[in-house]
């Protein structure tokens, strides 16, 4: 069974430009988490999506980063136009929700962003 | 607010000796869910363990056991018996029922198990 699977796994960027990072998490998953990891901040989330719906968006960095689930089996994490700090590991992660149920979250391998 | 507490940035030990990893956490809710998480070299967050509020029996796995205490709000997480694969960052995370199941997660321990 297939995992999380993000795209691309390394990205480099002049600032300025504008990326965008993809994600497929497991089908039948309901819900979609983006996280970011940096040395100096370790393991933070942006954004996540129940149903599709985008839920807590409070960790969004600021109006640059943007992030979609047209679908059950596709999410988009843009950055425009992108800046050096913003460089650092991007993780999606899916996780299957149901009552008061919290099931662990599957991360994707992440994509590694550096913008010069 | 949630935290996790990773005290122990780094520890270092010789194949074959156990390690504990120490992991405390604080949060309002009264349901919650604790994690531990591997990241070894190549960069990918495996999980290990999930444990929820209501239940404070330790599990075993193999080399690895989980020491969970709510009097203390820690859930430990100890490597019997070292191997060099065990080289990775460890992440402690806590999720609650009412936060959607994101995870805040400590800052990590990194191990290195040398021969």
């Amino acid at each position: 069974d297939a995992g999380v699977i993000q795209s691309p796994r390394h990205e480099v960027t002049e600032m300025g430009q504008e990326v965008t990072l993809r994600c497929k998490p497991i089908s039948g998953h309901n819900s979609l988490f983006w996280y970011r990891q940096t040395m100096m901040r370790g393991l933070e989330l942006l954004i996540y999506f129940n149903n599709n719906v985008p839920i807590d968006d409070s960790g969004m960095p600021e109006d640059r980063f943007s992030a979609k689930m047209p679908n059950a089996s596709f999410s988009t994490l843009k950055i425009q136009p992108s800046e050096p700090r913003d460089s650092a590991v991007y993780f999606c992660a899916s996780s299957l929700i149901g009552g008061w149920d919290t099931g662990e979250l599957f991360f994707g391998e992440g994509s590694r962003l550096t913008v010069l | 607010a949630q935290k996790v507490t990773q005290a122990q940035t780094e520890i270092s030990v010789v194949e074959k000796e156990d390690v504990t990893l120490d992991c405390v956490y604080e949060t309002r809710d009264t349901t919650y869910y604790l994690f531990w998480y591997k990241q070894p070299p190549s960069g990918e967050l495996v999980f290990l363990i999930r444990r929820n509020s209501f239940d404070e029996q330790n599990e075993i796995s193999g080399r690895y056991s989980w020491n969970f205490q709510k009097s203390t709000s820690s859930f430990n997480f100890t490597i019997t018996a070292s191997q060099v694969v065990d080289s990775a960052v460890y992440f402690c995370a806590l999720s609650s029922t009412g936060g959607g199941n994101k995870l805040t997660f400590g800052t990590g321990t990194q191990l290195k198990v040398e021969l």
